[in-house]
Parts: structure tokens; C-alpha cells; sequence
């Protein structure tokens, strides 16, 4: 199958600090990939749709200017999480949809903020 | 709104069946997807239904009646590995996945 390869698998970062995460599509092309974060024991929460060459599509509720959205290739893309507080502490998961029948999940990453 | 439904946690036994029910209301309706999420990792794909029926895969079943908005997986010879979170999601008519909240199985020996 389709491989999604996000890094890194978890961070611990200073509040105030911004953190990148990257989700590559390994063998094969993304024209479309998925951000989630998840809290504990809840289920997954779409953050945003990111189109290669365009401006990502966030959700609603989902600060843009927080969550920044990068796709540049059509095997990589990036969410940075500027200026993290506590709160934005998560688990988040990047996947990519090949045609429309299954998404592919990156392995996650465990975003702490201390 | 749309809405998925599915049991919050279930315990079964070591080598039994078990059955995780799943029910849906979305704007349309383009396949429902199963997935198996381990504590702590991101979800792996289990089963995609877009047809009414059974698809079988090993210890692993699922079905769907498009009609009654209801799925249901099924696990034969339970594992002590199959302990995970079981995610129901169904893609919308824009291609969204809409997702359950998961359901806990705790397998006991």
C-alpha cells in the first residue's frame, strides 16, 4: 500500500515556540492531504485540507494564521504550529487520499508544550 | 448535521467474536471506512464498504445496509492484539471522511 511518512514522531517544545511538522507521500503523488489532531481518547478532528499549490481549506473553528499550511510538492506537506501554547498540545496526524477509496495515515506526531 | 454513531467501549474474551456496531446520517454518501487505531499511533485502514453486503478479510468482516445508515465490523478469533480503538468513518459527498469517536475493545484472556 501507499506510504505517508511524518516526522517527527513527537516533539517537546517551550511555549511561545513554533514547531514544523512534515508529512511526505513516499511512493506515490498527493495532490490532497489531510491535518488532524486528536486529544485523548477523542476521536480524530479535521483541522484542514491541503491542496498541492494552493491555499489549505480550514476548518471551521481552526486559526489559519496558527496553523500554518504548507504544500509545496506533491509529496510534501507541512503544518506549523507558530507561537504553541499547552493547549495546542495533541496528537497530530497527517494522511493522504489516494483516489477515493482509502487515506493513508502518517505515523503521527505527539506535539508537547511545556 | 452528520452524525456517526458508535459504541463508546467493548470488552470481549480471547479466541471469541465480536461485533462493533455503527450507524451514520451524512450528506451523502460515498463508502464507509474502518480503521484500527493502537494507543498512542496513528489509525491503519482495516475495510472500505460502498455497497450494501459483507466484505470479508481474514478474521475481519464488514458489512453495510446503505438503506438503514448501518455497519458493522466483525472479529473472529480474537487476539490480545486486537485491543485497539475502532474508528468508524464515512465519506460524504464531498469526499470528506466524517469520523466516529472510536470504540474501545478490551480483550480479555
Amino acid at each position: 500500500g501507499a506510504v505517508v511518512s511524518q516526522h517527527p514522531s513527537w516533539v517537546i517544545c517551550k511555549s511561545g515556540t513554533s514547531v514544523k511538522i512534515e508529512c511526505r507521500s513516499l511512493d506515490f503523488q498527493a495532490t490532497t492531504m489531510f491535518w488532524y489532531r486528536q486529544f485523548p481518547k477523542q476521536s480524530l478532528m479535521l483541522m484542514a485540507t491541503s491542496n498541492e499549490g494552493s491555499k489549505a481549506t480550514y476548518e471551521q473553528g481552526v486559526e489559519k494564521d496558527k496553523f500554518l499550511i504548507n504544500h509545496a510538492s506533491l509529496t510534501l506537506s507541512t503544518l506549523t504550529v507558530t507561537s504553541a501554547h499547552p493547549e495546542d498540545s495533541s496528537f497530530y496526524i497527517c494522511s493522504a487520499r489516494v483516489g477515493t477509496t482509502e487515506a493513508f495515515f502518517g505515523q503521527g506526531t505527539r506535539l508537547t508544550v511545556v | 448535521g452528520q452524525n456517526i454513531d458508535q459504541p463508546t467501549e467493548m470488552t470481549a474474551t480471547e479466541g471469541a467474536i465480536v461485533q462493533i456496531n455503527c450507524t451514520y446520517q451524512t450528506s451523502g454518501f460515498n463508502g464507509l471506512f474502518w480503521y484500527q487505531q493502537h494507543a498512542g499511533e496513528a489509525p491503519t485502514f482495516l475495510s472500505y464498504n460502498v455497497l450494501d453486503g459483507l466484505e470479508e478479510k481474514g478474521r475481519f468482516s464488514s458489512f453495510l445496509s446503505r438503506s438503514k445508515g448501518y455497519s458493522y465490523l466483525l472479529l473472529k478469533e480474537l487476539q490480545m492484539k486486537d485491543s485497539a480503538s475502532y474508528l468508524c468513518a464515512v465519506m460524504d459527498s464531498n469526499y470528506q471522511l466524517i469520523w466516529g469517536a472510536g470504540t474501545k475493545l478490551i480483550i480479555k484472556p
